[in-house]
């Protein structure tokens, strides 16, 4: 089982909707969660980072967190063309080292 | 301070050649990761630094792969007797001592070993 899976896609929705990026780890004892977006050819961006059960909103990003069922998730309200990028879930692990899914494409289509 | 810088940028080698990349983290992080991605794949951790010290090594890292940050500072990863299978991004990320605030991320020498 890998430690951060995620749906690799691709995910398209129309300019507008919402998108819903979704991931889930194995390491129960992970404590911090973070959402990074990534174009191609470009390096991670850090977007969002989540720690308590429950939500985080910020601007047209909420992270999800629900630690008993080991779940992330990331939801883009408003989704822009320029939003299209592919979205690495990273969980810190038990030995303090921060893992990575695989990533999920978004394609946000005019 | 321009945040984490890597270099170079690109990097084409010949199948056995050794080569090495560079890492200047930002000033205040003494926490250093380098990470390889390949094509449809998420950044996988090969190492990282707490200050000068190497406090860990995944088995991803063979022994021809050797990281150091002698001062603390900038980091050099080198990769001795370059394979096909080397082709991929580097990432160097660094960050503060905490898990809180997550890594930034430098923008990465993509190596092509032909």
């Amino acid at each position: 089982q890998k430690e951060v899976e995620q749906n690799s896609g691709p995910l398209s929705v129309p300019e507008g909707a919402i998108a819903s990026l979704n991931c889930t780890y194995s390491d129960r004892v992970s404590q911090s969660f973070f959402w990074y977006r990534q174009y191609s050819g470009k390096s991670p961006e850090l977007i969002m980072s989540i720690y308590s059960n429950g939500d985080k909103e910020d601007g047209r990003f909420t992270a999800q967190l629900n630690k008993a069922s080991q779940y992330v998730s990331l939801l883009i309200r408003d989704s822009q063309p320029s939003d299209s990028a592919t979205y690495l879930c990273a969980v810190y692990d038990n030995n303090n080292d921060m893992r990575f899914g695989a990533g999920t494409r978004l394609t946000v289509k005019p | 301070d321009t945040g984490v810088s890597q270099d170079p940028r690109h990097k084409i080698t010949k199948r056995g050649q050794n080569v090495t990349f560079r890492c200047d983290p930002i000033s205040e992080h003494n926490r250093l990761y380098w990470y390889r991605q390949t094509l449809g794949q998420g950044p996988e951790f090969l190492t990282y630094f707490q200050n000068e010290a190497q406090l860990e090594k995944s088995r991803l890292l063979s022994d021809r792969f050797s990281a150091e940050r002698p001062k603390g500072s900038f980091s050099t990863l080198e990769i001795q007797r370059t394979e096909q299978g080397d082709s991929a991004m580097y990432l160097c990320a660094s960050s503060l001592e905490t898990n809180y605030y997550g890594y930034t991320f430098g923008s990465g020498t993509r190596l092509t070993v032909v």
